[in-house]
């Protein structure tokens, strides 16, 4: 069956400008997370979401990020006034249930010029 | 702060040797998690291993638990080029209720030569 998708693949966008990146999970997972992925560097946990709900809201690095997940199924990351030190892969993850293994898209490469 | 640590962070080998790599964390856990990681692409759940478990084999892989050092360790036997990746734990955790959290370490980049 289909895995997780990310659009766009590949973002470029000028400091200050508001972008949004999408993710289509498994069919049926209900939990998605986000993370993010700098050059060389482990996985930063952004966000959770079981079903449309967001426990956990931590791991966001400033007001200017934020997410929403609806229907239990498509979920959106937007970040406002993008910076240059945002320019990281952006991974979504997701799995059947919480605590079950993940399911990773490939990213979304976002690079803030 | 990271909660996995992998070591050592990068492993360069022949084809057909064996790769050993390991990982510490810091607080309790309800199961540990090894991924891989091609370049450019996302992570691939290789293994998950529960914290009443010792060990787990699947395949080439053999994991292994020690809680009470709070450690564990991917091996890889007769490795081969296509083995070439980074290799990631991860590990989970509740706090405050309902707030689950899965924590990667940094990874340990695997090089198989031919």
């Amino acid at each position: 069956g289909a895995g997780v998708s990310q659009s766009p693949s590949n973002k470029v966008t000028e400091k200050g400008k508001d972008v949004e990146l999408r993710c289509d999970p498994i069919s049926g997972h209900t939990a998605l997370y986000w993370y993010r992925q700098s050059l060389g560097q482990g996985l930063e946990f952004l966000i959770y979401f079981q079903g449309n709900s967001a426990p956990d809201k931590s791991g966001l690095p400033s007001d200017r990020f934020s997410a929403e997940r609806t229907g239990g199924s498509v979920s959106t990351l937007t970040i406002q006034r993008t910076q240059q030190e945002d320019s990281a892969v952006y991974l979504c993850a997701s799995s059947r249930k919480t605590g079950s293994p993940l399911h990773f898209g490939n990213g979304t490469r976002l690079t803030v010029t | 702060s990271q909660q996995g640590e992998e070591d050592p962070q990068a492993l360069s080998i022949q084809e057909g040797e064996n790769a050993t790599m390991n990982c510490s964390y810091k607080t309790s856990i309800n199961n540990l998690q090894w991924y891989r990681q091609n370049s450019g692409r996302g992570l691939v759940h290789l293994i998950l291993i529960r914290s009443n478990e010792r060990e787990k084999h699947s395949g080439r892989l053999r994991v292994t638990l020690d809680t009470s050092k709070k450690s564990s360790s991917l091996l890889i036997t007769a490795s081969r080029a296509a083995d070439t990746a980074s290799y990631f734990c991860a590990t989970d955790g509740y706090s405050g209720g309902s707030n689950y959290k899965l924590t990667f370490g940094k990874g340990t980049l695997l090089t198989v030569n031919p």
